[in-house]
């Protein structure tokens, strides 16, 4: 089994750009797409990114995912923050024995 | 327009039984698995198994296999998830949300389901 490991909390003010990094345990993090959900206080998860990069219909641009074999690691990124984008964000992938394996989370406070 | 509705807070003592529902509108329910997420009080999400409503193909994350039942109804497009048993721990938010494989990648979700469960 593999693990998702992210930060369990950054902070960023408004207008500027953060990055929340997804560091895959075991296994290459480019063999399996990976999915980043966005939990608001109080709220359902929903889909930012799914398929590494793949943005919902309705997802502002502003949200971008990326993939880094040499880190082994996956990236959301927001960019030109807002205060509505204060949340958890949690990244989830899977393999052939795992269907679904989730990260611990990452709080995001937009301050 | 995409829709799962969850069934509504539950409040339970231990070793009661419990079936809460998931009901999916507005696209083919036998076509895409439902899955189920727990969040304990605090804490993150835990994936805990899925279905295929078309032939109830059934897969179960190891740490909740034997403890959970899930089980869907595709004449009412609603997916289900049981207890027999309940024990303290099993408070937490319950979630369903599709994936349109067996390797997940949700898409929709429901609202959540609060399960409570105490003495």
């Amino acid at each position: 089994n593999f693990m998702l490991t992210q930060p369990h909390s950054v902070s960023e003010s408004p207008g500027k750009t953060v990055t929340i990094s997804c560091t895959r345990s075991s296994g290459s993090i480019a063999s399996n797409y990976v999915q980043w959900y966005q939990q608001r206080p109080g709220s359902a998860p929903t889909t930012v990114i799914y398929e590494d990069n793949q943005r919902p219909s309705g997802v502002p641009d502003r949200f971008s995912g990326s993939i880094d074999s040499s880190s082994n690691s996956a990236s959301l990124t927001i960019s030109g923050l807002k205060t509505e984008d204060e949340a958890d964000y949690y990244c989830q992938s899977y393999d052939s024995s795992n269907p679904a394996v989730f990260g611990g989370g990452t709080q995001l406070t937009v301050l | 327009e995409v829709q799962l509705v969850q069934s509504g807070a539950e409040v339970k003592k231990p070793g009661e039984s419990l079936k809460i529902s998931c009901k999916g509108s507005g696209y083919s329910f036998t076509s895409y698995w439902i899955g189920w997420v727990r969040q304990m009080p605090g804490k993150g999400l835990e994936w805990m198994g899925i279905i295929y409503p078309g032939d109830s193909d059934t897969r179960y994350s190891p740490s909740f296999q034997g403890q959970v039942t899930i089980s869907a109804d595709k004449s009412i497009s609603t997916a289900y998830l049981q207890w027999s048993s309940l024990k303290a721990s099993d408070t937490a938010m319950y979630y369903c949300a599709t994936t349109d494989t067996a390797m997940v990648i949700f898409d929709y979700w429901g609202q959540g389901t609060l399960v409570t469960v105490s003495s």
